[in-house]
């Protein structure tokens, strides 16, 4: 089983939908969690991170279920420039991090 | 702020010749990290350094590859000699310290075709 888990997509919806991201990770003791950005061959870049309470950002809100090692991102009122590939994060204790293979997003006009 | 500076840019080598890549971390930053993206892929953890010494090289193949960060801010990524399988992106990454919710901060990467 992979460390993290995510459905590759792609995910092709139109402007102003709301789409949302799954993720699952393998290891219960994992300590944080993020979400990052990468566009077409460029670096990844930080979008949020997700803590236990839940937390909104604009248009974009992450969720973390302990219980079921289970992050999940919502994108509402969907842009064309939200098209890229999003990353799942997760450091364990050792500060290992596990990355995704990242959900595929298009943004159609 | 200047951010994360890596060099070469792309580089193409034949299999068995060695390569070596450059990494500048964001000024004050004590941990550096080596990632290697294969496409389609997510970045994969390859070295962790906190100043000059290593913290986590678990996932790095050591039969090939090395990496040195010996004054704590620099850093190079050696392959010796590449495989065709090595053909990847290859991210350096910077954060302040190596806090839990610590943001690492990427370069551009290095873009390395083995042939």
């Amino acid at each position: 089983r992979k460390e993290v888990e995510q459905d590759p997509g792609p995910f092709n919806v139109p402007e102003g939908a709301t789409v949302a991201f799954n993720c699952t990770y393998s290891n219960s003791a994992s300590q944080s969690f993020f979400w990052y950005r990468q566009d077409c061959r460029k670096e990844p870049k930080l979008l949020m991170s997700v803590y236990s309470s839940g937390n909104e950002d604009g248009r974009f809100t992450a969720q973390l279920n302990r219980a079921s090692q289970y992050i999940s991102l919502l994108i509402r009122d969907s842009k064309l420039s939200d098209s890229a590939t999003y990353l799942c994060v997760v450091r364990w204790t050792g500060n290992q991090f596990y990355f995704g293979t990242g959900t595929s997003l298009t943004v159609i006009p | 702020e200047a951010g994360v500076a890596q060099s070469p840019r792309y580089k193409i080598i034949e299999k068995r010749q060695s390569v070596a890549f450059w990494c500048n971390p964001i000024s004050g930053h004590a941990t550096l990290y080596w990632y290697q993206q294969i496409l389609g892929q997510g970045p994969k953890l390859l070295i962790q350094f906190q100043n000059n010494g290593v913290v986590d090289d678990s996932q790095l193949p050591k039969d090939r590859f090395s990496a040195e960060r010996l004054k704590g801010v620099d850093s190079t990524l050696k392959i010796q000699p590449a495989k065709l399988e090595d053909s990847a992106v290859y991210l350096c990454a910077s954060s302040l310290a190596a806090y839990t919710t610590d943001t690492q901060y990427f370069g551009p990467g290095t873009r390395l075709t083995v042939l």
